[in-house]
């Protein structure tokens, strides 16, 4: 069974700087996906970014990167320029590829960020 | 194009009762799935529905169970609710792929 482990219960950072957020996973499985997802109060699950075992280069999506380390089961989220509007939960995800569809997310506790003015 | 909703979105029920919850995919998802997100928590995945069957189930008891219909979209039924029901019970859809795009979720109180 796979476990995602966020280490980080709650985190700040001052509006326009940047901030890392830490996952760890454990999986015996070769081939997956790695997610972070942005949850506001609102509640709706928002992705981030997504990153595939396989490729060895660092997922981007604007101010949003990750670190990939595959070998020491390490995804780390970063948030450049942050802003106000980051404030949110942070949950990393696992999940297995499989060929016949999709299998389920494995969720890690969350990290509440909050973005301070 | 409508993202995935989900009704109703809040709901309170007494211990014993039985609840549904809807859910409205994406539009073109064939595959549904459900979590449950208890306070302060992260998702946990209850089960999976494609082509109208079960596909992959999560620990849960026989209590919660599912259907999903022919236009795709699913029904979350829970008997003989429980306090530990109360929580953030999420909908996620998907085609082939491995995003699933989630719903605003249905908020379930027990007491």
């Amino acid at each position: 069974a796979q476990t995602v482990t966020q280490s980080q219960p709650e985190m700040s950072v001052q509006e326009a700087e940047t901030v890392t957020l830490s996952c760890t996973y454990d999986t015996s499985e070769n081939n997956y996906y790695l997610f972070w997802y942005k949850q506001p109060p609102s509640r709706q699950m928002i992705l981030v970014i997504r990153q595939e075992a396989y490729k060895q280069q660092n997922a981007t999506e604007n101010r949003f990167s990750v670190n990939f380390q595959k070998a020491a089961k390490s995804f780390s989220l970063k948030i450049s320029d942050s802003q106000l509007g980051d404030t949110a939960m942070y949950f990393c995800a696992f999940m297995k590829f499989t060929y016949s569809g999709n299998t389920p997310l494995v969720f890690g506790k969350g990290t509440r960020l909050s973005v301070i003015a | 194009d409508a993202g995935v909703t989900q009704s109703p979105t809040h709901l309170i029920k007494t211990r014993g009762q039985q609840v549904t919850l809807r859910c409205s995919p994406k539009s073109g998802h064939d595959t549904v799935s459900w979590y449950q997100q208890a306070l302060g928590q992260g998702p946990q995945f209850i089960f999976q529905y494609y082509e109208e069957e079960e596909r992959q189930r999560g620990n849960f008891p026989d209590r919660f169970s599912g259907h999903q219909f022919p236009n795709y979209s699913s029904e979350l039924n829970v008997n003989a609710l429980l306090l530990g029901d109360s929580a953030l019970y999420l909908c996620a859809s998907s085609l082939d792929e491995a995003e699933q795009f989630f719903g605003p979720g249905t908020r379930l109180t027990v007491l």
